[in-house]
């Protein structure tokens, strides 16, 4: 089983519609949840964090993260064309000190206007 | 501040050669990290560094190589380049690690290399 795991997309959807990206996980001591937007050609940007269950809203992201059913969300509302993007959901591996992050491969987003 | 600088932005090397990819960051942060990203996929771990003369393998360290001599620097040296190496590479930094309830990093732009 992959550690994270996401549907590659496309996902499209229309201008002020709502994106809804999906990321499981396998390591259920992982304790820190994160997603990255990433551009064509540029670095991922942090956008969203999380680490209890429930949503956490910022803006017009919301994250969603229940541990049980090892599953984590983001939903962005009023979608515009510059939320255009592809999405990592990363995840902390908890057995290993100092570290790293465990990325999933990533949702391409298409926001048409 | 700058946050994560890295260079080159881009560099072709040929099979056998070597280079070294810098980064620096200058927000002070103890923990430092290594990925590539291959079209298509997410990041993988090459190597990380808990602090000055601490480092340590990730999920990807065969043909790579890291020091860590002071808080603001942490390259990563390639050593006989294969075209397997061909990637996009990013340096990443952050204040707190597993040990605390979150890990969030920052990355620098990264170094795009291709081995022919």
């Amino acid at each position: 089983q992959k550690e994270v795991e996401q549907n590659s997309g496309p996902l499209s959807v229309p201008e002020g519609a709502i994106a809804s990206l999906n990321c499981t996980y396998s390591d259920r001591g992982s304790q820190s949840f994160f997603w990255y937007r990433q551009y064509s050609g540029k670095s991922p940007e942090l956008i969203m964090s999380i680490y209890s269950n429930g949503d956490k809203e910022d803006g017009r992201f919301t994250a969603q993260l229940n541990k049980a059913s090892q599953y984590v969300s983001l939903l962005i509302r009023d979608s515009q064309p510059s939320d255009s993007a592809t999405y990592l959901c990363a995840v902390n591996r908890d057995n290993q000190a100092g570290t790293a992050l465990i990325f999933g491969k990533g949702t391409t987003l298409s926001v048409s206007s | 501040n700058a946050g994560v600088t890295q260079t080159p932005k881009f560099r072709i090397l040929k099979i056998g050669q070597s280079m070294t990819l810098q980064c620096t960051q200058d927000m002070n942060h103890n923990y430092m990290y290594w990925y590539r990203q291959d079209p298509g996929m997410g990041l993988k771990l090459i190597y990380y560094s808990v602090g000055a003369g601490i480092t340590d393998k990730g999920e990807v360290p065969n043909g790579y190589n890291v020091s860590r001599s002071t808080t603001e620097d942490f390259p990563l040296r390639l050593e006989l380049a294969a075209p397997s190496q061909t990637s996009v590479y990013f340096c990443a930094s952050s204040s707190l690690g597993l040990a605390y309830s979150y890990n969030e990093q920052f990355f620098g732009p990264g170094t795009r290399l291709t081995v022919l």
